[in-house]
């Protein structure tokens, strides 16, 4: 079945430096893939998506593009900060299987240090 | 638009009481879902709906019931609750006509102890 395969957290970085989040999938129809965060004590909010191989979604200086080839969607950001501090999930809907659900990963804490 | 609601914020149940969680959503979402996300973990799938009057159990449903008489409320009811059940609890939306771009719109979420 479809699944999502994100890296453990939790990360830890200084101010300004460089995020990677990494992020693979199997899918067996064209799905659409989607970053979500959670902020603490709040529900999970989006945060980019992509619908298509290639397309690179980007939202608040976050960015993620859809790899069909390495079947990937890893989230980057060149320059964290304190407020980026939040829970991410990585997840997938694949229309293909009749999957109106998401699937999600579990989830990579984010710590951001001033 | 308020979005997703859901009441109430937070709630301790003792064994064996029931309750509902009540969520509604104002968007016009033909889909509706109902998460568990236990501490540290990722979101599981309890029941969801396409549509007034179609529900469906998810990944997890033993224990729950849910029903979906209007499009916009879709509340989830927890019989003879059971420590296993604390978790905070997301409502969340969607809509589509057909596809897979189904990005979700959550409520804040339940806070729900069970002792």
């Amino acid at each position: 079945g479809d699944s999502v395969t994100q890296m453990e957290g939790p990360v830890t970085l200084s101010e300004e430096a460089f995020l990677t989040i990494n992020c693979t999938y199997t899918a067996t129809g064209y799905p659409s893939l989607f970053w979500y965060v959670q902020y603490p004590g709040e529900g999970l909010q989006l945060l980019l998506k992509a619908t298509k191989a290639d397309d690179k979604g980007s939202n608040k200086g976050f960015e993620a593009t859809y790899r069909k080839e390495t079947t990937s969607f890893h989230l980057e950001k060149g320059s964290v900060q304190v407020s980026d501090s939040a829970v991410y999930f990585c997840a997938l809907s694949d229309g293909g299987t009749g999957g109106f659900k998401t699937i999600f990963g579990a989830g990579t804490r984010l710590f951001v240090k001033a | 638009n308020a979005g997703v609601t859901q009441t109430p914020k937070f709630r301790i149940l003792k064994i064996g009481q029931s309750m509902t969680l009540q969520c509604t959503q104002d968007m016009n979402h033909n889909y509706m879902y109902w998460y568990r996300q236990d501490p540290g973990m990722g979101l599981k799938l309890i029941y969801y709906s396409v549509g007034a009057g179609i529900t469906d159990k998810g990944e997890v449903p033993n224990g729950y019931n849910v029903s979906r008489s209007t499009t916009e409320d879709f509340p989830l009811r927890l019989e003879l609750a059971a420590p296993s059940q604390t978790s905070v609890y997301f409502c969340a939306s969607s809509y589509s006509s057909g596809g897979a771009n189904h990005e979700q719109y959550f409520g804040p979420g339940t806070r729900l102890t069970v002792t």
